[in-house]
């Protein structure tokens, strides 16, 4: 079964310091991901996707994103934490053979003045 | 850009009630997602359409149904409102199955039973 695991419930941060948010997966092989971004009472926003064409992928707003099947992780990076960046992100698995997403249980990015 | 648009924005209702939701999606997108999010919760799958027919099932409860229309929106119709209904309820749109490039989210419409 497909799963995806996002291992921190809440990150601080100054404003100005990297970010790493961590998402690791499970699948019998490699599947789309995705990072989403949603900000208090917003909608989901589509930050970055992973499908196979590049291991490191770049996103919206200064995110990106590694690729590593060895380590079966997707974690999300910024180099530098923007007070705009404080929302709550989720680490999403395409489900193989259906078109429905695995969300995983989220992160919210608490960024400090 | 068009997006997917969800009406209405809020909604609140009794218990016991019923409600529908609609979702218009992007132009030419004929595949549409549910999504309910309850309070700080992962979004969950609901039920998705292609074409007019139902694509896939998640946990949508027996008390909802949904359908797609020819002019490809959808609505979700709730019946019997239970307080833990109350959630976020997200629909995505997408062009064809095979997507590869992420779905589009609406804002989603809060729905609030009291």
């Amino acid at each position: 079964a497909q799963s995806v695991t996002q291992l921190d419930s809440h990150v601080s941060v100054s404003e100005g310091t990297p970010v790493l948010l961590r998402c690791n997966y499970s699948s019998s092989y490699s599947p789309s991901l995705f990072w989403y971004v949603q900000h208090p009472n917003k909608g989901l926003q589509l930050l970055l996707k992973y499908t196979s064409a590049a291991t490191l992928v770049k996103g919206i707003n200064g995110f990106e994103a590694e690729f590593k099947k060895s380590e079966t992780s997707f974690h999300l990076t910024k180099p530098s934490a923007h007070m705009s960046d404080a929302a709550e992100y989720f680490c999403v698995s395409r489900r193989s053979g259906t078109y429905k997403y695995i969300f995983g249980t989220g992160t919210r990015l608490k960024v400090l003045a | 850009a068009a997006g997917v648009i969800q009406s209405p924005r809020h909604l609140i209702k009794e218990k016991r009630e019923t409600a529908t939701l609609k979702c218009y999606p992007i132009p030419r997108h004929d595949t549409v997602y549910w999504y309910q999010q309850g309070p700080g919760q992962d979004p969950q799958f609901l039920i998705s359409f292609y074409e007019k027919m139902q694509s896939d099932k998640g946990s949508i409860p027996d008390r909802f149904s949904a359908q797609q229309f020819s002019d490809y929106h959808s609505e979700l119709n709730m019946s019997s409102l239970e307080l833990g209904d109350s959630a976020l309820y997200f629909c995505a749109s997408s062009l064809g199955q095979a997507v590869d490039y992420g779905y589009t989210f609406g804002s989603g419409t809060r729905l609030t039973v009291v």
